[in-house]
């Protein structure tokens, strides 16, 4: 069946530094990308939705000068946290569009982001 | 605006109960509901699927119904094991729109 990788599964990276997530659609055509953001003991929330080759658009609250995402291909989204803080230590997911089977959305596993 | 909640928070049973587990939604032209579980530092794990014009699925212990005109789905859990331990999430897609999920009930099943 479908599948969407997301990887790194888990990162420790210090203050200041930049971190970049990827998404991948490994048998299918994504169209639209979704990236969510979940706080501790809180729900996932939508931070930005990509399509290919478009900017992205991003949700209220969220800085897109902080949180940079690529669509650059059709299979692959990136999220890159720039000048990582401690606050921005969360559970990241992406999730795929498959816009030729259905419109049916896959998750990936997910990255934990921790920011010493 | 879509909005998920999920009752209860928070649950604690002993191994064996049979269990149920609520959420809903304000929208009800929903394109389908999903839920997940999410282990402690793991990613999420797709459980059941309903798609708007179904009422329920059902996969091994799990049955999740859905009655769109009332905008609720619940999950109910058969016979509970100390594996069935995590945290429990609702999501619902609404025509060209992206996931809205719920806060999530977090299980815990003593052995």
């Amino acid at each position: 069946g479908a599948v969407v990788s997301q990887h790194p599964s888990r990162v420790i990276c210090k203050s200041g530094t930049s971190v970049k997530i990827e998404c991948r659609s490994l048998d299918f055509q994504a169209t639209t990308m979704f990236w969510y953001r979940q706080f501790p003991k809180k729900s996932l929330m939508l931070m930005a939705t990509s399509n290919e080759g478009s900017k992205a658009t991003y949700e209220q609250g969220v800085e897109k000068d902080k949180f940079l995402i690529n669509h650059a291909s059709l299979t692959l989204s990136t999220l890159t946290v720039t000048s990582a803080h401690p606050e921005d230590s969360s559970f990241y997911i992406c999730s795929a569009r498959d816009g030729g089977g259905g419109n049916t959305i896959y998750f990936g596993e997910g990255s934990w982001l921790t920011v010493v | 605006k879509q909005e998920v909640t999920q009752i209860p928070a928070a649950l604690s049973v002993p191994e064996g109960e049979n269990l149920v587990l609520n959420c809903s939604f304000t929208d009800s032209a929903i394109y389908n509901l999903q839920w997940f579980r999410q282990d402690p530092g793991k990613g999420l794990t797709s459980l059941l699927l309903i798609q708007s014009s179904q009422r329920e699925q059902t996969s091994g212990r799990l049955n999740a119904s859905l009655d769109k005109s009332s905008g609720r789905s619940t999950l109910y859990i058969a016979a509970s094991q100390p594996g069935d331990s995590a945290t429990y999430l609702c999501a619902v897609l609404n025509y060209g729109q992206n996931f809205v999920f719920g806060p999530g009930t977090r299980l815990s099943v003593l052995p």
